[in-house]
This record gives structure tokens, sequence and C-alpha cells, in this order.
């Protein structure tokens, strides 16, 4: 079966763009994360969806970040008016069901770079 | 203080070594714990869950101290491929049925012919 797939792979924009990262997670999992990496770091918490509902948006860094999942599997990363401090890899990871032993599976990312 | 700590290394070690990372997370009430590998612009990927009793996957053992909050990844016989980042990965619960995932920044582990 398909894993996480994200899209695109690569996107440069430049400074005060707008742009929309998506991730498809795998089938049936309920349970969907956006990370942000930056060279030589760890994955940094963004937001987590359980279904529809953003449960946890409390890594977002301000207001230009933006995420949707309205239908429960698909989910759409928005970033409004963006800055070069913005460029990172942002991974999305999605899970079976919200436990504490259930493993995380990630997609391969889209490399966001700001020019 | 990071929640999450870790040596960020980099190590270097000959084929054959056996090698210990170590990492300690600050949330007491932390649930559930793993190391995830990571290779060079790749995602993460895991490696082992860590349980308190300590567990073992072929060379690769893992024990969980709660009381010092301290994690540890031995590798034993290390191998060429083994050559990644070892991401730290510790999982609470935030309320409202949701569970995060805190990272540390990574061990770097280059393993030398």
């Amino acid at each position: 079966g398909a894993g996480v797939s994200q899209t695109p792979s690569n996107k440069v924009t430049e400074k005060g763009k707008y742009v929309e990262l998506r991730c498809d997670p795998i089938s049936g999992h309920t349970a969907l994360y956006w990370y942000r990496q930056s060279l030589g770091q760890g994955p940094e918490f963004l937001i987590y969806f359980q279904g529809t509902g953003a449960a946890d948006d409390s890594g977002l860094p301000n207001d230009r970040f933006f995420a949707v999942r309205p239908e429960g599997s698909v989910s759409t990363l928005k970033i409004q008016r963006t800055e070069r401090g913005d460029s990172a890899v942002y991974l999305c990871a999605s899970s079976l069901i919200a436990t504490a032993n259930t493993e995380a599976f990630f997609g391969q990312g889209t490399r966001l770079t700001v020019v | 203080r990071k929640e999450v700590e870790q040596d960020p290394g980099p190590f270097n070690v000959p084929e054959g070594a056996t090698v210990a990372f170590n990492c300690t997370y600050s949330n007491s009430a932390s649930q559930s714990f793993f190391w995830y590998r990571q290779d060079c612009r790749k995602e993460p990927k895991l490696l082992m869950s860590v349980y308190s009793s300590g567990n073992e996957d072929g060379r690769f053992t893992a024990q969980l101290n709660r009381a010092s909050q301290y994690i540890s990844l031995l590798i034993r016989d290390s191998k060429l491929s083994d050559s990644a980042t070892y991401l730290c990965v510790v999982k609470s619960y935030s309320g409202a049925g949701s569970y995060q995932l805190t990272f540390g920044k990574g061990t770097k582990l280059s393993v030398i012919p």
C-alpha cells in the first residue's frame, strides 16, 4: 500500500508569496501531524489533526500559518506572506489512531525555499 | 531546557564497534518513547519503540529509565549501513485526544570502513 505522500517535493517561492503544501496520509489513518525541520535540527511540531479537526495547533509559529483537513484525509498547510525564515523541510506524518503507542509514518517532505 | 536533549555528535566509529546514544526528556508525564532513524535528505523512520523493561531487536538495544527521564540506544557490531541520524522521540498527551511527538535534534552516526 502507498505510504504518506507529500506534494510538491520541492517548492521555491519569492518572499511575500502564498504557498500551499499538500499531505495525503495513509488510507484509514485518522491522526495527521505536520512538522517542520530545519537543517541540523530535529522535526519541530506544528499541528495535529484527529479526523477533520485540529486537536492541537500549539506549534504553529504565527498567524501566517494555517492548516486544514476538510474531509479527514488530505491535509493542506498554508503559509501566507512567506519569509526567508520559513525555508525548511515540511514533514507530514499519519498514524492509524491516536494512542500513546501507535507508530507515526512520515512522508518524504516538501522542501520549501523562500528567496 | 529543551524538552528532549541528545548529544548531537557526530559519532565516528569503525565497523564492528559498539556505540551508545543517550537522550533525556523533561516532561515527566510523557507516555511513550521511540528511536527514529533519518538518512540524509530522507524522512524519519521508526527504528524501535522503547519500553521500561528494555527491548532488543537484533544488534539494537533500547532502554528507558523513567525515574531519571533517560533513554538510551545501543548499537552493537556497527555496519556501514547504520550511518544515519538517530532521533530520540517522546510522545505526550496534550489534551482533547491529542498526542504530540517531540523530537530531539538527533545524533549523527558515521560508521567508517
